[in-house]
């Protein structure tokens, strides 16, 4: 089955700084990458998605970037704000197959400091 | 915020007793999946419910079954409960079509088995 990594598990940046979390896997066929945010006893919530035919997607401060030779996807927050606090998952799935089995990382506890 | 609701919110038992998660899934989507969430860890998906079918199953024992209702509403059953299965219990939902991503959660079910 799909393995994902991710690293580093805890990040800690001054406000304003960039922030980058990155994530590798191992299913060469998984072609869908969603980025969720969790904050503390909260739903993890989609931030951001890319398929495996596009190498790069941005929304506002948010982007995400696919190396799909290498198998490995980057979430980078530009002008990090004390709100971007919180537990940032990887995933990985194979498309089309009928079943949203997401494969997650294991989360990487974000803290901006003000 | 996402129009996937659970319930309980929390819940204790103990070990050998049976529990039942209950999931509304979002206006217009019609397939429901659950994911248990150790603390300090990723989501792992259980299964998949789609047209009232199983549609997909995690490495999870057969005293984890579901249900899914003609109003694509679930219910997530666990038997005999054991102490390792405390963990966030998360249903997510999303629509089954030409591409199948695009998971939305719900806020959770926190069950502590004692």
């Amino acid at each position: 089955g799909e393995n994902v990594e991710q690293h580093p598990s805890t990040l800690s940046v001054q406000e304003g700084d960039s922030a980058v979390i990155k994530c590798t896997y191992s299913d060469s066929a998984s072609n869908y990458f969603p980025w969720y945010k969790q904050e503390l006893g909260k739903r993890p919530q989609l931030i951001i998605d890319i398929r495996s035919n596009v190498g790069e997607k941005k929304d506002q401060r948010i982007a995400v970037t696919l190396n799909k030779t290498a198998k490995h996807f980057s979430l980078h927050i530009t002008e990090t704000q004390p709100e971007d606090s919180a537990v940032y998952f990887c995933a990985a799935k194979r498309d089309f197959t009928g079943a949203n089995n997401l494969f997650f990382g294991t989360g990487t506890r974000l803290t901006v400091i003000p | 915020e996402t129009g996937v609701t659970q319930s309980p919110t929390h819940l204790i038992k103990t070990r050998g007793q049976q529990v039942t998660l209950r999931c509304s899934s979002q206006s217009g989507h019609n397939t429901v999946s659950w994911y248990q969430q150790a603390l300090g860890q990723g989501p792992q998906f259980i299964f998949q419910y789609y047209r009232e079918e199983e549609n997909g199953r995690g490495n999870f024992p057969p005293r984890f079954s579901g249900l899914q209702f003609p109003n694509y509403s679930s219910e997530l059953n666990v038997n005999a409960l054991e102490l390792d299965d405390s963990a966030l219990y998360l249903c997510a939902s999303s629509w089954t079509g030409a591409t199948n991503e695009k998971l939305f959660f719900g806020s959770g079910t926190q069950l502590s088995v004692l």
